[in-house]
């Protein structure tokens, strides 16, 4: 079993729409989570941490449910901007993160 | 944010030569640098850990003397791939941590597209 496994999609959602990403992780011993935004042929880049009691920043909500092993993106009012690959990201040592493969996103016009 | 940055962002070589591949934080200290290789429609997956001065740590599977990387000063680090073959052909993509840093807080350069024919 992968230690970070996620639903390749891709997701193609309307704009507008409210899409949703999980992401399951193998180590209970895991201690951070985190998710990127990569676009095509770029650097990821750190969207947001996620929080036990779970957390928000605007359109984007993030969970952790340690219970099940697994964490959550929610992205409102999807935008065509929103279009990228979202890498779910753990730490599960001192200093080593592990990526996920990545959910890709598509919003349609 | 920081910025780091690699250089170059695009080789393509021959079987059998070596690339460098060059990783600056532009705006900060870099005491730790990761060095990543993203396969098409696959994961980033950790190659190795600099820490400036010292020996890097090579992840399992990652050959250290076909992966050469010198983390030398505190805003450079290189990697160099030796005797490079059609199946090093990816995306490498560094990182970089500033001192006290929490691990959750690391930049990632904007990635070299090695093509070995």
């Amino acid at each position: 079993r992968k230690e970070v496994e996620q639903d390749p999609g891709p997701f193609n959602v309307p704009e507008g729409a409210t899409v949703a990403f999980n992401c399951t992780y193998s180590n209970s011993a895991s201690q951070s989570f985190f998710w990127y935004r990569q676009d095509c042929r770029k650097e990821p880049k750190l969207l947001m941490s996620v929080y036990s009691s779970g957390n928000e920043d605007g359109r984007f909500t993030a969970q952790l449910n340690r219970a099940s092993q697994y964490i959550s993106l929610l992205i409102r009012d999807s935008k065509l901007s929103d279009s990228a690959t979202y890498l779910c990201v753990v730490n599960i040592g001192y200093q080593k993160v592990t990526f996920g493969t990545g959910t890709k996103l598509q919003v349609i016009p | 944010g920081a910025v780091v940055s690699q250089h170059p962002s695009r080789v393509i070589c021959k079987s059998g030569t070596s690339v460098k591949i060059e990783c600056r934080s532009l705006d900060f200290q870099a005491t730790t640098m990761f060095w990543y290789r993203q396969f098409p429609k696959q994961s980033l997956m950790l190659m190795a850990t600099s820490n400036e001065g010292s020996k890097a740590t090579y992840e399992q599977g990652v050959e250290k003397d076909k992966f050469l990387i010198n983390h030398a000063s505190l805003t450079l680090s290189t990697l160099t791939v030796t005797s490079a073959h059609p199946e090093d052909s990816s995306f490498y993509i560094c990182s970089a941590r500033g001192p006290g840093w929490t691990y959750n807080e690391q930049f990632f350069g904007p990635g070299t597209r090695l093509t070995v024919l």
